[in-house]
Parts: C-alpha cells; sequence; structure tokens
C-alpha cells in the first residue's frame, strides 16, 4: 500500500502563508489528491482537489510537482479560525486488486493571534 | 440540500453486545464510504459501496464488521460482539463518483459521525 506522510502539527500566526506537504509514493496515474480540513466534532470537509501542476480556489491554493509524488496545500493570510486538522488524500492501487483510500494521519495546524 | 445524515449521534454499550450505525447518503451519490477515527487520530478505511456493485469490504478489520446497503442509498454497519477496542468516531460520507482508478475526481461529503464507546 502507498504510504501518505505529513507533519503531525504546525504553528503560525494570523495573517502568515501556511504551507502543509504530503507526500505519496505509487500514486497511481489517474488517481486525484484531495484535501480535506476536520474541526473537532465534525467530519471532514473538502478544501481542494488537483492532478498537477497547480490549482486555486476562493480558498486556498495547491501545487503538485511533476512527479506528483507530493503535495503542498497553501493558506494564505490565515486566521484563528482555520485551526484545524488538514488530511490529504490519494488513491492507491496497492499491492493487489482491491482499491483503497489512504488517508495521511493529518496535520494540526494551530493558528496563534 | 440535506447533508449526509447518521444516527444515532452518540452509541454507548457494553462489551459483547451489537451495534448498528446508520448513514444517510445526499440523494442521488452512487458511493458511500465508511471510516473510523479513534480519538486523535487519522480517518481508518473500511468499506465502500459503488452503485449495485458487491462492496469492497477489505478495510473492515475483522468479521465481527459487516455492512449493507439497501436500495443503493441508506447503509447500516454493524458490529458484532463489540470490544472496547472497537470505541471510535464511525464517519460515513457520500460522493456522486468513486475516486480512483475507476473515474475521476469526486468529493466526498461527511456526515457529523457516531461516537461509540463500548464499556
Amino acid at each position: 500500500l502507498a504510504k501518505t506522510t505529513q507533519p503531525i502539527s504546525m504553528d503560525s500566526y494570523e495573517g502568515q502563508e501556511v504551507n502543509i506537504t504530503c507526500s505519496h509514493n505509487n500514486i497511481a496515474t489517474n488517481d486525484y489528491i484531495t484535501w480535506y480540513q476536520q474541526f473537532p466534532s465534525q467530519g471532514p470537509r473538502f478544501i481542494i482537489q488537483g492532478y498537477k501542476t497547480k490549482v486555486t480556489n476562493e480558498v486556498a491554493s495547491l501545487f503538485i510537482p511533476a512527479d506528483r509524488k507530493s503535495s503542498t496545500l497553501s493558506l494564505p493570510r490565515v486566521s484563528l479560525s482555520d485551526t484545524a486538522v488538514y488530511y490529504c488524500l490519494v488513491g492507491d492501487d496497492g499491492a493487489d486488486s482491491n482499491y483503497q483510500l489512504i488517508w495521511g494521519a493529518g496535520t494540526k495546524l494551530i493558528i496563534k493571534p | 440540500g440535506a447533508g449526509v445524515s447518521q444516527s444515532p449521534s452518540n452509541k454507548v454499550t457494553e462489551k459483547g453486545k451489537d451495534v448498528e450505525l446508520r448513514c444517510d447518503p445526499i440523494s442521488g451519490h452512487t458511493a458511500l464510504y465508511w471510516y473510523r477515527q479513534s480519538l486523535g487520530q487519522g480517518l481508518e478505511f473500511l468499506i465502500y459501496f459503488q452503485g449495485n456493485s458487491a462492496p469492497d469490504k477489505s478495510g473492515l478489520p475483522s468479521d465481527r464488521f459487516s455492512a449493507e446497503r439497501t436500495g443503493g442509498s441508506v447503509s447500516t454497519l454493524t458490529i458484532q460482539r463489540t470490544q472496547q477496542e472497537d470505541s471510535a468516531v464511525y464517519l460515513c460520507a457520500s460522493s456522486q463518483v468513486l475516486a480512483g482508478p475507476f473515474g475521476g475526481a469526486d468529493t466526498q461529503y461527511f456526515g457529523p459521525g457516531t461516537r461509540l464507546t463500548v464499556l
């Protein structure tokens, strides 16, 4: 099975740009990379998704290098409300024919005033 | 429209008892996922359903766990003979298209989860 690796935690301050990187080996050709945000006692919520290069929406940007073995979520000018756990999700062909979804362990982002 | 709903929101049971957890996906979503999340941990994929196809059960941790999806809509996750290590939040999600080699990108919409406590 592919393994995804994210930093366990990160701290930043209001107004700063925050970059969270996820490493994902053996990503399948047709797989997309998706990032989710989770607040305490809630289910994860979609943030952004991409396949390659750069994707930007109203809340974040996603940078994916040509080899697609990693991705970086960029949050511009964070606020206290961005304090949450951030997960990257990629598909994985695995070693057999079963398809599984491999989530990263999540990065706990704490924004300080 | 309505999001994914799960019931009950909390369930406390005694070791050895069976429990059933329910998930109502977003109407029209063909894919449904079950995950388990232990306190302070990431998501552990359990099972997914896609339309009327046979589910992929390869993520289920033991044969005490089973899931059904009736009529391509509501799903029930059943845990038999519960153990203390089953205590966790069980999350359900639905999407329009199954992510991965079979289709393009999709967005999973999650329910609020069921917090299961086994005493």
